[in-house]
């Protein structure tokens, strides 16, 4: 069964900085761009930024560029979103999923983990 | 980056009737790369339609996709209890990949 399993829940003050993860398993994590999505608590969806662990080639949203830092550990089929300071604002849930379409970045998202809920508060 | 617009916001409707919901582009969808997703309270988004019109896996055929350029349409043909939901759409053939603010289907 092709699964990702996200890092337990957050807290911390503002900043801080966090690095949260996404490690999957049941498919060939290398082979398969990883992407990231924030949901912030009422609101809809955002799309962060993809990975393809193979490589590590990274595209972000430039309303996260800068922002936030997506890296992969193909070795451990494992994927972070980091923050290196975080603020209040950066309180969501955070879902990582897979594009399905291999190597190919244009592609749905077909497989997603459960979330890991961020908290910033001082 | 492409904005995504959905309508309703909200569409209130009995189990077993028809829910149609819009998604319009702020400019052309590359090669109607366009997705659909369901969301629960509490729940992780899933995949219904990929390619404007494909079903994802397991996805029951009630669901249908439709639409190229800038417009598209997901139908459900009979609303099921489960199927009370939020719905979004979502482009992928031009990054940054947005989604559009999502449709709320409720009980009415």
């Amino acid at each position: 069964e092709v699964q990702l399993v996200q890092s337990g829940a957050e807290v911390k003050k503002p900043g801080e900085s966090l690095k949260i993860s996404c490690k999957g398993s049941g498919y060939s994590f290398s082979y398969h761009w990883i992407g990231w999505v924030r949901q912030m608590p009422g609101k809809g969806l955002e799309w962060m930024g993809i990975i393809y662990p193979g490589d590590s080639d990274t595209r972000y949203s430039p309303s996260f560029q800068g922002q936030v830092t997506i890296s992969a550990d193909k070795s451990i089929n494992t994927a972070y979103l980091q923050w290196s300071s975080l603020k209040a604002s950066d309180t969501a849930m955070y879902y990582c999923a897979r594009l399905g379409s291999g190597s190919y970045y244009l592609s749905h998202m077909d497989v997603w983990g459960k979330g890991t809920t961020v908290t910033v508060s001082s | 980056e492409i904005v995504l617009t959905q309508s309703p916001g909200t569409l209130s409707l009995s189990p077993g009737e028809r829910a149609t919901l819009s998604c319009r582009a702020s400019q052309s969808v590359t090669s109607s790369y366009l997705a659909w997703y369901q969301q629960k309270p509490g729940q992780a988004p899933r995949l219904l339609i990929y390619g404007a019109s494909s079903r994802a896996t397991g996805i029951p055929d009630r669901f249908s996709g439709s639409g190229s350029g800038t417009d598209f349409t997901l139908t459900i043909s009979r609303l099921e209890p489960e199927d009370f939901a939020v719905y979004y759409c979502q482009q992928y053939g031009s990054s940054p990949f947005t989604f559009g603010p999502g449709t709320k289907v409720d009980i009415k």
